[in-house]
């Protein structure tokens, strides 16, 4: 039972333009969402979180939507560099726990 | 580095031995975690322990599977009789507390192959 789907394995963007990944869920009961960037042989790298009482949160170039009622939220990337290349993880969370849910990622490609 | 350290990064074994994880969470984290990645998969949660204590081993293969967090040392996941399903990525994370919404940092993982 995959709670958490990020449906789209690979991505690739221009460099310069707005990448876009994507992750929807179907437990009503997570109000605690983040995304983690992956580079080959290394671990998880903590990149943005948002709680459920808000619907977008923003990090310099880094940008997340939380669209609950379509459980469903997003990242962006403006503007995508070659070194954002890199396995995007979305993981969730409900009432707090460290149990955080893991998607199986999307692999963003910026193209030069 | 001050960073999560694990070892081994890589650990070949074949079926029916033992393997040991190590993990050393980052200076002043008393919380850590292991999680699984198989092929294809995401990360999945395996446990939780805080010094000589485990908190929640839910995520645990009921045999076979056990882990300690003793009061000095490494972290260690210990996998007894390993089969070929076992083969997959094993990361650590700590965190400062185990408030909620804990911020999680992830060690490098220790990929294990099993023959």
């Amino acid at each position: 039972d995959q709670q958490v789907k990020q449906n789209s394995p690979s991505l690739s963007v221009q460099e310069g333009r707005i990448s876009i990944l994507n992750c929807d869920y179907t437990n009503s009961m997570f109000d605690y969402f983040l995304w983690y960037k992956k580079y080959p042989a290394e671990g998880p790298t903590f990149l943005i979180s948002i709680s459920s009482i808000k619907d977008k949160n923003e990090d310099g170039r880094f940008t997340v939507f939380l669209n609950k009622s379509a459980k469903h939220l997003s990242l962006h990337i403006v503007p995508s560099q070659p070194g954002d290349s890199a396995v995007y993880f979305c993981a969730a969370s409900a009432g707090g726990t460290y149990k955080y849910i893991f998607g199986t990622g999307t692999r963003l490609k910026v193209l030069a | 580095n001050a960073g999560v350290m694990q070892n081994p990064r890589h650990l070949v074994r074949r079926r029916g031995q033992e393997a040991r994880l190590r993990c050393s969470p980052m200076k002043g984290h008393s919380h850590v975690y292991w999680y699984r990645q198989l092929p294809e998969e995401g990360l999945k949660f395996m446990v939780y322990l805080q010094k000589e204590n485990i908190i929640d081993e839910s995520g645990m293969p009921k045999e076979r599977f056990s882990a300690e967090f003793p009061k000095e040392g490494p972290s260690i996941l210990r996998i007894q009789q390993v089969v070929r399903g076992d083969s997959a990525a094993y990361f650590c994370a700590s965190s400062p507390g185990g408030g909620p919404n804990e911020k999680l940092f992830f060690g490098s993982g220790t990929q294990l192959s099993v023959l």
